[in-house]
């Protein structure tokens, strides 16, 4: 079964320090997979993808398939990456954009 | 308009009674999605749209419906509501297929059913 599994609810850390988000997957296709993320009174909106490689305010995700993984890092946190950052995974290929997500992780960086 | 938006930003709704939450969106997007975001289980798929004149069923459908007479707009209604429906409603769209996959989303409609 298609899965997208968040195991934090929330990850507390102080400013400066370094920052993963754990995110694992089941998927028996090729996976595509998403990080979202939700400011404070802000819509949801997409933070990166991996097909991209790239980094977004210095965040990075690497696609491990062996351990069916898309965790996100940051070597440094700042206090304005304090938000809700879900994890997606697309379905179906390229043949539709549906995405299921996980249950989110609350990250709230310390001063 | 940009973007997506979505009516009412928050409604306080008596059990039973029914009610549509709107959403219109402007980028000529095939595809549109309802979600429920609730504490501790993320997002949830109710019901999408790949194209207008045709909708599918999510991961929780149930107590809801929906309709896609146009690209532009994609109510969700609730028949008569229950007090477990209180949550936030998103909105979203996305070209149909392929491309980056990427959904942009409306600024969600809170609802809380009594």
């Amino acid at each position: 079964a298609q899965r997208v599994t968040q195991p934090e609810k929330l990850l507390s850390v102080f400013k400066g320090a370094p920052v993963e988000l754990k995110c694992n997957y089941s998927y028996s296709g090729s996976p595509e997979l998403f990080w979202y993320v939700q400011y404070s009174r802000q819509r949801l909106q997409l933070l990166l993808r991996h097909i991209s490689r790239e980094s977004i305010k210095g965040f990075t995700a690497d696609l491990n398939k062996g351990e069916t993984s898309f965790h996100l890092k940051k070597p440094f946190a700042q206090e304005e990456d304090s938000a809700m950052y879900y994890c997606a995974l697309r379905l179906g290929g390229g043949a539709t954009n549906k995405l299921i997500f996980g249950t989110g992780t609350l990250l709230a960086v310390q001063p | 308009i940009a973007g997506i938006t979505q009516a009412p930003t928050s409604q306080i709704l008596a059990a039973g009674r029914r009610m549509t939450l709107r959403c219109t969106q402007d980028m000529r997007h095939n595809a549109m999605y309802w979600y429920r975001q609730d504490l501790g289980l993320g997002l949830r798929l109710i019901h999408y749209s790949n194209t207008a004149g045709t909708t599918g069923k999510g991961e929780v459908p149930d107590g809801y419906s929906v309709s896609r007479a146009n690209t532009d707009d994609f109510p969700l209604t609730l028949a008569s509501a229950v007090p477990s429906q209180t949550s936030v409603y998103f909105c979203a769209s996305s070209e149909t297929s392929g491309g980056a996959g990427t959904q942009y989303f409306g600024p969600g409609t809170r609802l809380t059913v009594l």
